[in-house]
């Protein structure tokens, strides 16, 4: 099956400071999405992006569909942006492969 | 906004005992979702339906069943509860039957099974 592999696995930030999260996919995708999984467990659906840039506020994603990758990028981090990024793509009818995420702390 | 609504945070059952697990979007959404997720692992799709009282295997189907009776509930059950069930339940859905797309998840039910 796809494989989804998502770079780097745990990463510690200052607040203010910004960041980049990767993305990388074996095979082509119809779509990407990238969610966002507070400490409490919920998975917020932050962007839903086959291709191009995105923006929405202090977050922006930009996926190469050609290249087989994705990026997400986290400007001027805050302590609520704290938790788990998955990077998920579909590769069939209904069919989401989810990478192992990336683990974000933000210290104050 | 989405809701979607999964009717326990956490559980506690014992070996054998039958569970169920409710999930309940106010979209008009096709597509409902159950995953699991486990440390290590990350989420694994068990089933989905794309319709009322249409449901597809997902990844890890094995110990698990479903029903989807009306369009906004879609239930997760396990017949014979056991202890490498003990996990996190994510309910999922989406607009549409034909793909995927954007993905709207429930807050989570915590299973432990003693």
């Amino acid at each position: 099956g796809i494989q989804v592999e998502q770079s780097p696995p745990d990463l510690i930030l200052q607040e203010g400071a910004n960041s980049t999260l990767r993305c990388n996919f074996s095979d082509s995708v119809n779509n990407l999405q990238w969610f966002h999984q507070n400490p409490w467990g919920q998975l917020i659906n932050l962007f839903y992006i086959p291709s191009g840039t995105k923006q929405n506020g202090r977050l922006s994603a930009t996926t190469v569909a050609t290249e087989r990758y994705s990026l997400l990028y986290i400007s001027s981090s805050q302590t609520t942006d704290s938790g788990v990024y998955f990077c998920a793509v579909e590769h069939g009818n209904n069919r989401l492969a989810f990478g192992k995420g990336n683990q974000v702390v933000v210290i104050p | 906004d989405v809701k979607v609504t999964q009717s326990s945070r956490y559980l506690v059952k014992r070996t054998g005992e039958k569970v169920f697990l409710e999930c309940v979007q106010d979209m008009d959404h096709e597509n409902m979702f159950w995953y699991r997720q486990d440390p290590g692992l990350g989420l694994r799709l068990i089933y989905f339906s794309y319709d009322v009282k249409m449901k597809e295997k997902g990844d890890i189907p094995e110990g698990y069943s479903v029903s989807r009776e009306k369009k906004e509930r879609f239930s997760l059950i396990l017949e014979s509860a056991s202890t490498n069930q003990t996990s996190m339940y994510l309910c999922a859905s989406s607009l549409s039957q034909y793909y995927t797309g954007e993905l709207f998840f429930g807050e989570g039910s915590r299973l432990t099974v003693l």
